[in-house]
């Protein structure tokens, strides 16, 4: 089946700094989602993209499809305690969006006072 | 004006026990969802609901089961429950075809 594999993993910066993740997939996706997750909730959605080489900025978050259709980026720039959380990239678990999501394993971000 | 809610948030219960988590969606949405969430975070779709005809069931245990009395329910039955059921379980929805998906709270299962 379709896998995401999101990276990195983990991320401990500083406050203020600027944040990269990214997402790659074996398969071509016609859809990228970036969600977050805060402790005790479910996954919000932050950026939704639909064609290939699109850039879409929500706020401070920035995200971009790649051109191959295989793998998307997020940026956050000048990172705040609120930030904190589990970013996950998804796309479309069987082609159609009504067979639910595939998602990545997330990227854990931690801010360091 | 929850867009998406769960009750109850968290459930503890003994092997081998039925329980039932109840959703609501108020978006007017067409299509729902159920996810379960590991202890490492892994997100992984088991049903989604479409006008009350299940679209996919994701190799999960007969044992769940979903129930959709109308288009703003989707409730989740799980018979004999398991260790391995322990876990987050997320309903989410979403308008016809639209990957824009909205998730609920989260109800956290522990099975002991």
């Amino acid at each position: 089946g379709q896998q995401l594999n999101q990276s990195p993993q983990s991320m401990f910066i500083q406050e203020g700094e600027d944040v990269s993740m990214n997402c790659t997939s074996s398969s071509i996706f016609n859809t990228w989602l970036w969600y977050k997750q805060d402790p005790g909730e479910g996954p919000v959605l932050l950026i939704a993209l639909y064609k290939a080489g699109e850039l879409t900025s929500n706020g401070r978050l920035t995200a971009q499809f790649g051109i191959t259709r295989k793998d998307s980026f997020l940026n956050i720039s000048a990172s705040i305690p609120s930030d904190v959380g589990i970013y996950f990239c998804a796309g479309p678990h069987s082609g159609g969006g009504a067979d639910g999501l595939t998602f990545g394993k997330g990227t854990h971000l931690i801010i360091q006072p | 004006d929850t867009a998406v809610s769960q009750t109850p948030k968290y459930l503890v219960t003994q092997m081998g026990n039925d329980k039932s988590i109840k959703c609501e969606q108020n978006l007017g949405h067409d299509t729902m969802y159920w996810y379960k969430q590991d202890s490492k975070k892994f997100l992984k779709i088991m049903f989604s609901y479409n006008n009350k005809e299940l679209i996919i069931n994701e190799t999960v245990p007969n044992r769940f089961s979903p129930k959709s009395p109308d288009k703003a329910h989707l409730n989740l039955h799980i018979n004999s429950l398991e260790l391995g059921d322990s876990a987050v379980y997320f309903c989410a929805s979403s308008q016809g075809t639209s990957t824009e998906q909205f998730f609920g709270p989260g109800t956290r299962l522990t099975v002991l």
